[in-house]
This record gives structure tokens, C-alpha cells and sequence, in this order.
């Protein structure tokens, strides 16, 4: 079955960087876009980015452009969330998410691992 | 990107249908049949409900059901259940560089 586990998170203070991979198993995972997605505590969902099946493409939600990247290795079966610059307001657990037809809809999340920016 | 609106929360007793509203605009909801439903427990991953406005995933109960008019998308949910409590997000392909919205989130609450 589908399965898909977030790592790297951890606290870290204003301004450092962090990576976030995100392990697949259980499907084809070259063949399918993904997403990252955050939640504040206590607050919504936040899409943040997207990237293609073959890394051609790539989309970020305004509040992290140009500090976030995504990335993926087909041949790892795992994706990525470079974070720079952090700050208080990326404190949030992180899911990925797996990419379901024309629409893009999540039809499979991980358990999501979270991210503490403090001093 | 402006997050979707819905409404904080919504509430029914055991056995009666709800509606849950998501409004966006044309750029959104309105321009594409790419609207989903997720409902989230607490401390737990969201689950899809919906997809496509419509479409109900493998393994999801047909008391949910997913429909759409202009700039507002609507999660139906029939005979409610206790454990049909918990929040629910919509979301919307947008067709822009950012790609993908998120509603404002909505509690349910079964009485």
C-alpha cells in the first residue's frame, strides 16, 4: 500500500536553513506529482509547494517563494523541502502529499513531522 | 492566493445532512472542476473525501457527496454520524503560479 514518511524536522532557530525529505513506498513514485503541505499549530492547512513527476515543474505558494525548494530523486523514491531563512511563521508540521490526476487533488498524505522555529 | 472561504463550523444531530460551503472565485473554484475535500481529525493527516468536485475515492463512505455552483463548491454529508466529527478543508486547482488554494478549514460538530 501507499506509504509515505516525513523526516528532518526538528527545531531550529530564526533564520538557519533545514531539510525535509519525505520516503515513498508502495506505488510508483516516478510517475506521480507530490506536494508539501504545513499546518500551524493549531491553525489550517497551508498548501506550499508542488513539484512534477519529473522535476520539470515546480510551484510555490507565495509565502515561501525564494526560500523554499523542492526537489525530488526518482531513482531514492524520496522528496525534498530545502528551507532558508526560516522564521517564526514556518513553524508547522509538514506533510507530503501525493499528487492524484489532471486536478492535482492529495489523495495520500504522510504522518508529517514538525518544525519548530525559536530562539 | 487567498485561502477559500468556509465557515468556522457547522453543526447536526445523528442522522441529519449537513452542507459544507466553499467560496473562492473564478480563478478558482469557479474556473476548473478541481475542487477536493479532506477531513482531518485531531493529531492526525488529513484523508481525501472528495475529488473533482465529485468523485468519491475508493473506500469513502457515499454519504458524502461533492457538488459545485459558480464560485461556491458544497461537501453534502447524509445521515450524520458521531464519528463524522472533525474539520474539513476544501481545495481548488487555481491555474496559476501557485497552483493550489486551501479553504479556511470548517469544524463539524454532530450533537
Amino acid at each position: 500500500q501507499v506509504h509515505l514518511v516525513e523526516s528532518g524536522g526538528g527545531v531550529v532557530q530564526p533564520g538557519t536553513s533545514l531539510r525535509l525529505s519525505c520516503a515513498a513506498s508502495g506505488f510508483s513514485f516516478s510517475i506521480y506529482g507530490m506536494h508539501w503541505v504545513r499546518q500551524a499549530p493549531g491553525k489550517g492547512l497551508e498548501w506550499v509547494a508542488l513539484i512534477w513527476f519529473d522535476g520539470s515543474k515546480k510551484y510555490y505558494a507565495d509565502s515561501v517563494k525564494g526560500r523554499f525548494t523542492i526537489s525530488r530523486d526518482n531513482s531514492k523514491n524520496t522528496l525534498y523541502l530545502q528551507m532558508n531563512s526560516l522564521g517564526a511563521e514556518d513553524t508547522a508540521v509538514y506533510y507530503c502529499a501525493r499528487c492524484l490526476s489532471t486536478g492535482c487533488s492529495l489523495d495520500y498524505w504522510g504522518q508529517g513531522t514538525l518544525v519548530t522555529v525559536s530562539s | 492566493q487567498s485561502a477559500l472561504t468556509q465557515p468556522a463550523s457547522v453543526s447536526g444531530s445523528p442522522g441529519q445532512s449537513i452542507a459544507i460551503s466553499c467560496t473562492g472565485t473564478s480563478s478558482d473554484v469557479g474556473g476548473y472542476n478541481y475542487v477536493s475535500w479532506y477531513q482531518q481529525y485531531p493529531g492526525k493527516a488529513p484523508k481525501i473525501m472528495i475529488y473533482d468536485v465529485s468523485e468519491r475515492p475508493s473506500g469513502v463512505s457515499n454519504r458524502f457527496s461533492g457538488s459545485k455552483s459558480g464560485n461556491t463548491a458544497s461537501l453534502t454529508i447524509s445521515g450524520l454520524q458521531a464519528e463524522d466529527e472533525a474539520d474539513y478543508y476544501c481545495s481548488s486547482y487555481t491555474g496559476s503560479s501557485t497552483f493550489y488554494v486551501f479553504g479556511t478549514g470548517t469544524k463539524v460538530t454532530v450533537l
